[in-house]
């Protein structure tokens, strides 16, 4: 597999800010996405990487680094809204068609009032 | 747009039986893919369609489940006989490219089999 490692939970605060780390393992990196997806509904993207570097989408920012397998995606101004689970997910060609997504197990974000 | 749609969004069903699940993408996107997340596991690839040919099958757990896409529309996915493992939940996901970035995914269907 890929051995796509994220933590299981998190809490933060309402307005602070709170990073999700997510690390690899690929044979044939070529892509990695975050989604978020509230209880009961569709993964919805977050953002995408394909080079080293920061991707910064509001107050979402997503960043990656392929020598190291690592990326992480940073919420700022947290919301109650932002409660939900985070998922990392890897295109890999050295696995299935090479267009598949292959997931973490998603990190459960907690922002508390 | 009308997003990704998914049929039903709940079913239970007891073990032996059978179950199709339906999966209408967003109109125009020739890819589709099915994945299943079961109970504390992460959700997995199951299938990729591009139109009508199913152009990697690699994640079907075994030969209980079957997949379609005639026409190049909408997909079913059938399990038959239905095990409890394989309770979870059934996600549906296109994209107009093989490649990019551009996945939508459906609500899902949370299988429940008894």
């Amino acid at each position: 597999g890929q051995n796509i490692d994220q933590p299981t939970e998190m809490t933060a605060t309402e307005g602070a800010i709170v990073q999700i780390n997510c690390t690899y393992q690929t044979s044939g990196f070529n892509g990695l996405f975050w989604y978020q997806q509230h209880a009961g509904e569709a993964p919805t993207f977050l953002s995408y990487n394909v080079l080293d570097g920061l991707e910064e989408k509001g107050r979402f920012s997503s960043f990656l680094s392929r020598s190291k397998g690592y990326s992480y995606l940073l919420l700022k101004e947290l919301q109650m809204k932002d409660s939900a689970s985070y998922l990392c997910a890897v295109r890999d060609l050295g696995s299935n068609s090479g267009y598949a997504l292959n997931f973490g197990k998603g990190t459960s974000l907690l922002v508390t009032p | 747009e009308a997003g990704v749609t998914q049929f039903p969004s709940h079913s239970v069903i007891e073990k032996g039986q059978t179950v199709t699940l339906r999966c209408d993408p967003i109109s125009g996107h020739d890819n589709l893919y099915w994945y299943r997340r079961v109970m504390g596991k992460e959700i997995k690839f199951l299938l990729h369609f591009v139109k009508e040919s199913k152009q990697d099958e690699s994640g079907m757990p075994n030969n209980r489940f079957l997949a379609e896409r005639t026409g190049g529309t909408y997909s079913t996915l059938k399990v038959q006989p239905a095990e409890l493992e394989d309770s979870g939940v059934y996600f549906c996901a296109s994209s107009q490219v093989s490649g990019g970035y551009g996945y939508t995914f459906g609500s899902g269907t949370r299988l429940t089999v008894v």
